[in-house]
């Protein structure tokens, strides 16, 4: 298992600026995820934080809206860029620590509004 | 396009009934459907999964059906107590893509 705590929890931004989300894990895992879940909508992939190297995004999705860094195995950042509305979300990052997909530890996620 | 729906947006039920959660699929190259619980102001967690090769899994209160000719699947929870008021999300995938589909989730109401 592991325990994976987000900062902010919640946050009430201005159109236009940006936010960044941290994730931290208690333990290195290799595999990390960013999600976003709209509000009455499903948990939507955003992107896999790599160690190392660029974050691989998922369709609709691209690193100028959202860069990430993930600078070791138990860190990881993702930036709301330039935000608007459409953004308000709940944004979690997960792992899988047996590096199965299947079975991913959460975050308790950071609640966005953007007005 | 969901590939994933969870038609049910709320579910109430009696304290000591059966709970059933419903969820469909599109997707016909899915062969792997996972349950995950989420408790407000917390992330999802784990719950039960079941493979495409079998129709049946349970795991103490908790059983997970799949119908793959109907793409169907459904929870199960009994007895139903209060604890088990919380989000459920099903979620799918397909040996081709690691990543997970996920429905939008059915609240379960559990009433004393």
């Amino acid at each position: 298992s592991a325990v994976i705590s987000q900062k902010p929890s919640r946050d009430i931004c201005q159109r236009g600026t940006s936010l960044t989300i941290q994730c931290q894990v208690d333990s290195q895992v290799t595999m990390m995820f960013w999600y976003r879940q709209q509000p009455g909508q499903s948990l939507t992939l955003i992107a896999t934080a790599n160690q190392g190297s660029e974050a691989t995004y998922e369709s609709g999705f691209v690193i100028d809206k959202f860069p990430i860094s993930r600078p070791n195995l138990t860190f990881s950042t993702l930036t709301v860029s330039n935000m608007s509305p459409e953004d308000s979300s709940i944004y979690l990052c997960s792992v899988a620590p047996s590096g199965s997909i299947y079975e991913q530890y959460f975050g308790p996620g950071t609640r966005l509004t953007v007005t | 396009d969901q590939q994933v729906k969870q038609n049910s947006p709320s579910l109430s039920v009696q304290e000591g009934r059966i709970s059933i959660l419903n969820c469909d699929y599109t997707n016909s190259m899915f062969d792997y459907f996972l349950w995950y619980k989420k408790y407000p102001a917390e992330g999802p967690t784990f719950l039960i999964s079941i493979s495409s090769i079998k129709d049946k899994n349970e795991d103490g209160r908790f059983t997970v059906f799949l119908n793959k000719s109907a793409k169907h699947l459904s929870l199960h929870i009994v007895p139903s107590q209060p604890g088990d008021s919380a989000v459920y999300f099903c979620a799918a995938s397909a040996a081709s893509n690691y990543q997970l589909i996920w429905g939008a989730g059915t609240k379960l109401i559990i009433k004393p």
